[in-house]
């Protein structure tokens, strides 16, 4: 059981150029999030899914895109990177039955390291 | 709107010690209140949680005290060691949202 698998870890861009990050996961959960963490910042949430097909902005969505076309699998995508989104991107699923009965809490992936220059 | 604030943003504690961090929230609507322990290179990953119709929740060395009129929890470690140094982060979870809300967090150094 894999759980969340985010590709690629590392990734260095320039400035203007634009790639995409790959959240799978194996657990079924509707719910899926991309976070970006800053030093002294914490997680801050860019976009979120509640299942396929859905989307939905979160604090800090500027510059980036995402898709959800199936199930397993969200997409973060950024058009036009800027220095200002160097960070480390994480992904997280979480099972959508009553969060009271399993506590179950949010499943991360090992994080995108993307440095852009 | 910071609506988890967490303190202190960094923690050095001896070997052996207590490390306690502290969680404060706004949204009465919250009803989940999750702490996530990350290492270095890793993701957050679930250490303890507590509903708020509880005051106080232990897993072995960890404890969650919530008091719910001053709308405040802590994560309390017991006994600290070199192993538990890793970032922690409060969350809260509740409402008409689907989204956990994160403190900022607290880098634990356990001294040897």
């Amino acid at each position: 059981n894999a759980g969340v698998t985010q590709t690629p870890k590392f990734r260095v861009l320039k400035t203007g150029q634009s790639m995409t990050l790959l959240c799978a996961q194996d657990m079924n959960h509707e719910y899926m999030y991309w976070y970006r963490q800053d030093p002294g910042m914490g997680l801050r949430l860019i976009h979120y899914s509640v299942g396929e097909g859905t989307t939905a902005k979160g604090e800090v969505p500027d510059g980036y895109n995402v898709s959800r076309l199936k199930k397993q699998n969200f997409l973060l995508g950024l058009e036009s990177a800027a220095p200002s989104q160097t960070s480390v991107y994480f992904c997280a699923s979480r099972d959508h039955r009553d969060r009271r009965i399993s506590l179950g809490g949010y499943t991360f992936g090992s994080g995108t390291r993307l440095t852009v220059v | 709107q910071q609506q988890v604030k967490q303190s202190p943003q960094s923690l050095i504690v001896q070997k052996g010690g207590i490390s306690i961090i502290n969680c404060a929230y706004e949204n009465t609507a919250f009803d989940y209140f999750p702490w996530y322990q990350q290492f270095p290179g890793k993701g957050p990953a679930l250490l303890i949680a507590i509903r708020p119709d509880v005051s106080e929740k232990k897993e072995g060395r960890f404890t969650i005290s919530f008091n719910k009129s001053a709308k405040q929890f802590s994560l309390h470690i017991m006994d600290s060691q070199p192993g538990d140094s890793a970032t922690y982060f409060c969350a809260a979870y509740g409402g008409s949202n689907y989204k956990l809300t994160f403190g900022k967090g607290t880098l634990l150094t356990v001294n040897p």
